[in-house]
């Protein structure tokens, strides 16, 4: 079946450092991939998607590229800030499908 | 606008209680999701309406009803749940096949 794997947590990072989150995924044709991120208390919020090979996604500083030949959706940005400290999904959906299918999740713990 | 809106945001019951959660998006969304998240995990589908009829039940127990009264609401119903049901409950919607937008979640506690 589908599946998506990320990254085990916590990644500790300074300030304005640069953040890198890996998620790889398994899944038969060409899935939509997303980045949902999680504030302590919260709800998810979509953060950013992509829906076909080589597409960007980007949003808030943060970029994602869908990489079909290494069935990758890595998440960077270049300078954190203490309020990205929260939790980072990575997601996928098939085609023609409405389940997403979700990665185990990525804390993300910025200090000041 | 992708706001979807639950109440309550904080929920304490007995197991002997009955309790509903409450779900509403305006955007046009026709198909609707309940999810159970437990701490420091992802969400796990409980169900899905598509056009206001029930179209996956990922085999939940009975003690969880859902109901999708029209196009924008969507409830849960909550009957003789078990301590191990504590979790936060999330609803999202989408068109059809598409990105899914979540709620902020309602915190279940059973006592």
């Amino acid at each position: 079946g589908d599946s998506v794997t990320q990254m085990e947590g916590p990644v500790t990072l300074s300030e304005e450092a640069f953040l890198t989150i890996n998620c790889t995924y398994t899944a038969t044709g060409y899935p939509s991939l997303f980045w949902y991120v999680q504030y302590p208390g919260e709800g998810l919020q979509l953060l950013l998607k992509a829906t076909k090979a080589d597409d960007k996604g980007s949003n808030k500083g943060f970029e994602a590229t869908y990489r079909k030949e290494t069935t990758s959706f890595h998440l960077e940005k270049g300078s954190v800030q203490v309020s990205d400290s929260a939790v980072y999904f990575c997601a996928l959906i098939k085609a023609a499908g409405n389940k997403l299918t979700f990665g185990g999740g990525t804390r993300v713990l910025v200090k000041p | 606008d992708t706001e979807v809106t639950q109440t309550p945001k904080h929920l304490v019951m007995g197991m002997t209680n009955k309790k509903s959660l409450k779900c509403e998006q305006h955007m046009g969304h026709r198909a609707m999701y309940w999810y159970k998240q437990k701490a420091k995990k992802p969400p796990e589908l409980m169900f899905v309406y598509s056009y206001e009829k029930l179209s996956i039940n990922e085999s939940v127990p009975s003690r969880f009803s859902p109901e999708c009264p029209n196009s924008s609401l969507l409830n849960l119903h909550l009957h003789a749940l078990q301590p191990e049901d504590s979790a936060l409950y999330l609803c999202a919607s989408s068109h059809l096949m598409d990105t899914q937008y979540f709620g902020p979640g309602t915190r279940l506690t059973v006592l």
